[in-house]
């Protein structure tokens, strides 16, 4: 079955500096790979997802990028703010609708 | 409902008693997932419900745990002879079948204790 694999388990970034996360997948069948941010206590929520046919996506200051070849993808957040602090989870899911989850980053920004 | 609504929002119970986790999906969603998430951790799959039928049971990790959707509506996780083990916070999620992504609506999650 798919294994997510996530790094780094936390990072942390001074306000306005960039952050970026890594996720690899196991299953070349995988097509659709979202990103899940949650704050403590919250449910998680969906901020950006890309799918296998393309290979990057923006979305204001967050940007996804794929490598379906090398079966990895990352997250980047430009001019970090405070309330981007939260634990972010990537997520692989193929033709069979599971969606398997990676182990979580726990980005905090530092004002 | 304008969201997905899980109940009890909290239960602690004692090892080896029976334990019924609710689910409320969003209106017209055809699918549902359990997740189970412990501490520092990402969401584990546990099932998904296309309809009234589970599509995908493979999560489950043992027959202590079984799930029902009888109207393909509400879902129901049951869990018998609970463990410390099964300590941990159950969400549960939804999607629409027509949607253009994939995006789950998550719950606020069951936070199950076991003592």
């Amino acid at each position: 079955g798919e294994n997510v694999e996530q790094h780094p388990s936390t990072l942390s970034v001074q306000e306005g500096d960039s952050a970026v996360i890594k996720c690899t997948y196991s299953d070349s069948a995988s097509n659709y790979f979202p990103w899940y941010k949650q704050e403590l206590g919250k449910r998680p929520q969906l901020i950006i997802d890309i799918r296998s046919n393309v290979g990057e996506k923006k979305d204001q200051r967050i940007a996804v990028t794929l490598n379906k070849t090398a079966k990895h993808f990352s997250l980047h957040i430009t001019e970090t703010q405070p309330e981007d602090s939260a634990v972010y989870f990537c997520a692989a899911s193929g033709g069979a609708q599971k969606l398997v989850f990676g182990q979580g980053t726990r980005l905090t920004i530092n004002p | 409902g304008a969201g997905v609504s899980q109940t009890p929002s909290n239960k602690v119970t004692e090892k080896g008693k029976y334990v019924e986790l609710r689910c409320d999906p969003i209106s017209g969603h055809t699918a549902l997932y359990w997740y189970r998430q412990s501490l520092g951790q990402g969401p584990e799959f546990l099932i998904y419900f296309q309809g009234t039928g589970a599509a995908d049971d493979s999560g489950l990790p043992n027959d202590r745990f079984f799930a029902v959707r009888p109207e393909g509506s509400v879902s129901t996780l049951k869990i018998q002879r609970t463990e410390r083990g099964d300590s941990a916070v159950y969400l549960c999620a939804s999607r629409s079948r027509g949607a253009n992504t994939g995006e789950l609506f998550f719950g606020e999650g069951s936070r199950l204790t076991v003592l």
